[in-house]
């Protein structure tokens, strides 16, 4: 059971411009939100979080976007870099520590 | 060194044989968790500790996997009669106890890439 959706596997995108990754979920129970990054050979390191009570979460080039009557969250990466090429995994959790993660969106960012 | 820590890096093994994964996460974080990534896939949820309780082995794909977690520290996980579909990276990561509008970010290892032949 799918809880944590990403369901575009990967995004190109030029240098300069806006990413914006999107991520479903389908258990209105889930009240924290975060999303992760991973490099190649790497284990994901924590990017950017959101909790339910808010609907924006700001931190530098990165913004996450929650819309909770939608079950949807966005992250936002402006101007995207060369160096934000990864795999992003969105994460959601319940109150507790057990955490489920959608499936990544492998990001590009051309040069 | 501060961060998870997990052995071996690679790991190579007949069809099967069993395999364990170790997991040395970091120190004062009394939640631990197992994932696995397969070739092309998402993180999948195998196994969470939490402090003393009973561990959530909800994601363990079958019985041929347990986990277990020693002195609250450090996890081993094992795999009996490997199968080639259990080729993946399997990642460890661990985090503080849940607070209450606490952060609970979880910090990964760089994982253990299992292949077997």
């Amino acid at each position: 059971d799918q809880q944590v959706k990403q369901n575009s596997p990967s995004l190109s995108v030029q240098e300069g411009r806006i990413s914006i990754l999107n991520c479903d979920y389908t258990n209105s129970m889930f009240d924290y939100f975060l999303w992760y990054k991973k490099y190649p050979a790497e284990g994901p390191t924590f990017l950017i979080s959101i909790s339910s009570i808010k609907d924006k979460n700001e931190d530098g080039r990165f913004t996450v976007f929650l819309n909770k009557s939608a079950k949807h969250l966005s992250l936002h990466i402006v101007p995207s870099q060369p160096g934000d090429s990864a795999v992003y995994f969105c994460a959601a959790t319940w109150g507790n520590n057990d955490m489920r993660f959608g499936a990544g969106t492998r990001l590009t960012v051309k040069p | 060194g501060a961060g998870v820590s997990q052995s071996p890096s690679n790991k190579v093994t007949e069809k099967g044989k069993d395999v364990e994964l170790r997991c040395d996460p970091i120190s004062g974080h009394t939640a631990l968790y197992w994932y696995r990534q397969s070739l092309g896939q998402g993180l999948e949820f195998l196994i969470y500790f939490q402090g003393n309780s009973a561990p959530d082995k909800s994601g363990l794909p079958s019985d041929r996997f347990s986990a277990e977690r020693t002195g609250g520290s450090v996890s081993t996980l094992t795999i009996q009669r490997t199968q080639q579909e259990d080729s993946a990276v399997y990642l460890c990561a661990s985090s503080l106890l849940y607070r209450a509008g606490g952060v609970i970010e979880q910090f990964f290892g760089p994982g253990t890439r299992l292949t077997v032949l």
